[in-house]
C-alpha cells in the first residue's frame, strides 16, 4: 500500500529566504503527483500537479519537481512571503490509474514565513 | 462561480445520534470523495463515487455510509457505529481519471 512522508513537518524561516519541502512515496508507479495548500480550518487548494512523464512543474514562485525512480518529490518555493504561511500537503494516486480511486495523502509540512 | 459546497461548517453531535453532512457541487465533476482529517494526520479517504449510483468504501468506511442518487450531491452520514466521529470532514470532487481535484471548505463534526 503506497505510504507517503513529508518532511519536515514544521518550519519557520525569514520573509524573502527561498525553501524546499520534500516529498516520499514508497511505491514509484505513480501516474501523478499533486501538491495542496491548506489554510488552517480551511479545504484545501490544488497548487501543481505533475506527471509521472514529467520532471518538474512550475507555478508563480512555487516549483515542484518528481523524481520517480527515487520516490521523491520537492516543493521550491521562492522568496517566501508571509501570506505563504499554511500547510502543505502532498498526494499520490491511492492505487493504479490518475487518483479517481482517491488520493494518498502525506501529512503536511506546516509552513510559517515570519515578517 | 463553480465550487463545492458543504454544510453545516460546524456539527454537534450527541451520542448514539446519525447526523448527515452535506456536499454539493457545481462542476460537472464526475467523481466526489470524502476524507476525514485529524490533527496532526494526513487525511484518509472515507468513501469515493465514480458515477451516480455507485459508491466505493475507502479505507475508513466503518461507521458511515454514503449515496449518489444526484451529480451533484454525495450526502456523508455518520451513524452511532462510528465510534470516535470528531474530526473535520472534507468532500471532494474530479473529472474523470482523478484530475482537477476540487475541495470544499469543511465540516467539523464534534461529540458532545
Amino acid at each position: 500500500k503506497q505510504e507517503v512522508t513529508q518532511i519536515p513537518a514544521a518550519l519557520s524561516v525569514p520573509e524573502g529566504e527561498n525553501l524546499v519541502l520534500n516529498c516520499s512515496f514508497t511505491d514509484s508507479a505513480i501516474y501523478n503527483l499533486q501538491w495542496f495548500r491548506q489554510d488552517p480550518g480551511k479545504g484545501l487548494t490544488s497548487l501543481l500537479l505533475i506527471q509521472s512523464s514529467q520532471r518538474e512543474q512550475t507555478s508563480g514562485r512555487l516549483n515542484a519537481s518528481l523524481d520517480k525512480s527515487s520516490g521523491r518529490s520537492t516543493l521550491y518555493i521562492a522568496a517566501s512571503q508571509p501570506g505563504d504561511s499554511a500547510t502543505y500537503l502532498c498526494a499520490v494516486p491511492m492505487y493504479s490509474g490518475g487518483g479517481a480511486d482517491g488520493l494518498t495523502f502525506g501529512k503536511g509540512t506546516h509552513l510559517i514565513i515570519q515578517p | 462561480d463553480g465550487g463545492i459546497t458543504q454544510s453545516p461548517k460546524y456539527l454537534f453531535r450527541k451520542e448514539g445520534q446519525n447526523v448527515t453532512l452535506s456536499c454539493e457541487q457545481n462542476l460537472n465533476h464526475d467523481a466526489m470523495y470524502w476524507y476525514r482529517q485529524d490533527p496532526g494526520q494526513g487525511l484518509r479517504l472515507i468513501y469515493y463515487s465514480q458515477i451516480v449510483n455507485d459508491f466505493q468504501k475507502g479505507d475508513i468506511a466503518e461507521g458511515y455510509s454514503v449515496s449518489r442518487e444526484k451529480k451533484e450531491s454525495f450526502p456523508l452520514t455518520v451513524t452511532s457505529a462510528q465510534k470516535n466521529p470528531t474530526a473535520f470532514y472534507l468532500c471532494a470532487s474530479s473529472i474523470k481519471g482523478g484530475y482537477g481535484y476540487t475541495f470544499g471548505s469543511g465540516t467539523r463534526l464534534t461529540v458532545v
